[in-house]
C-alpha cells in the first residue's frame, strides 16, 4: 500500500462543476503540498498545509491531521484547470524528503 | 510567497554532450535543495538533495558521476547530466527548502530531450 494515496486518480467533469480530489497518507507529517503539473509538464505549488484550510482564488485546501486526510476543491471549474494534481508530504521524521501521490488528471470539458 | 526558478525550461541536445540545469531561489536563501526526475506518466522521483557548501546525497540507484550537482552559494544549486543519452531525457524539478519553516518550494521544472 502506498504512503499516500490520491483519488480519483482520473476525473472529466464539465465546464462550472465543483471539483474534489482527496488524498490520504499513513505517516505523520509536518506538511502536506498540493502541485499543479500542466500537459508541458511545468509544476506550480499550490498549497503547502499543516493544518486547517487555506484559499487561493477558486481552489480550496483542506486538512485533517487526525485522519490523515486532505482534499483540494475547485469552485466553478474552467478547461484551463486541466492539469495533474499531486499530492505530497513531508513525513515528520524524514531528512525534508517528500513522499508523492500518484496524481489525478483532470479535465475540464467546456 | 517564495519563488523558486530553473533554468533553461526546456533543452534539447546530441547524446554524449553534457548538459546544465540551474535552480535559484530568488527571494531566499536554501540551504537545501532537491533534485526530481519525473518519467512519462509516473510520479516525481527524488534523485539527490543537495547541501549549500557540501556534496550532495544521492539517492540509491541514481550515478553520482553522471548526474553531478553543485549547490555553491544560497541561492543556487546546478545539475549537470554528463555524456547524456536518449534515455535520460526527462522532467528534471529542483526544489529549495526555507528553513526554519521546513518548507519546499517547487521550479517549474527543465525538460530534456536528447537526441
Amino acid at each position: 500500500k502506498n504512503e499516500v494515496e490520491q483519488s480519483p486518480q482520473n476525473l472529466t467533469a464539465q465546464e462550472g462543476e465543483f471539483i474534489t480530489i482527496n488524498c490520504s497518507y499513513s505517516v505523520g507529517i509536518s506538511a502536506l503540498h498540493w502541485l499543479q503539473q500542466h500537459p508541458g509538464g511545468g509544476i506550480v505549488s499550490l498549497f503547502m498545509l499543516s493544518s486547517g484550510k487555506k484559499k487561493h482564488g477558486r481552489l480550496i485546501a483542506t486538512i485533517n491531521i487526525q485522519e490523515k486526510h486532505s482534499s483540494l476543491h475547485i469552485t466553478a471549474s474552467h478547461p484551463r484547470d486541466s492539469a495533474v494534481y499531486i499530492c505530497a508530504v513531508s513525513p515528520m521524521d524524514s531528512n525534508y524528503q517528500l513522499i508523492w501521490g500518484a496524481g489525478t488528471k483532470l479535465i475540464i470539458k467546456p | 510567497g517564495a519563488v523558486v526558478s530553473q533554468h533553461p525550461s526546456r533543452v534539447i541536445c546530441k547524446s554524449g554532450t553534457s548538459v546544465k540545469i540551474e535552480c535559484r531561489s530568488l527571494d531566499f536563501q536554501a540551504t537545501t535543495m532537491f533534485w526530481y526526475r519525473q518519467f512519462p506518466k509516473q510520479s516525481l522521483m527524488l534523485m539527490a538533495t543537495s547541501n549549500e557548501g557540501s556534496k550532495a546525497t544521492y539517492e540509491q540507484g541514481v550515478e553520482k558521476d553522471k548526474f553531478l550537482i553543485n549547490h555553491a552559494s544560497l541561492t543556487l544549486s546546478t545539475l549537470t547530466v554528463t555524456s547524456a543519452h536518449p534515455e535520460d531525457s526527462s522532467f528534471y524539478i529542483c526544489s529549495a527548502r526555507i528553513e526554519p519553516l521546513d518548507t519546499q518550494y517547487f521550479g517549474p521544472g527543465t525538460r530534456l530531450t536528447v537526441l
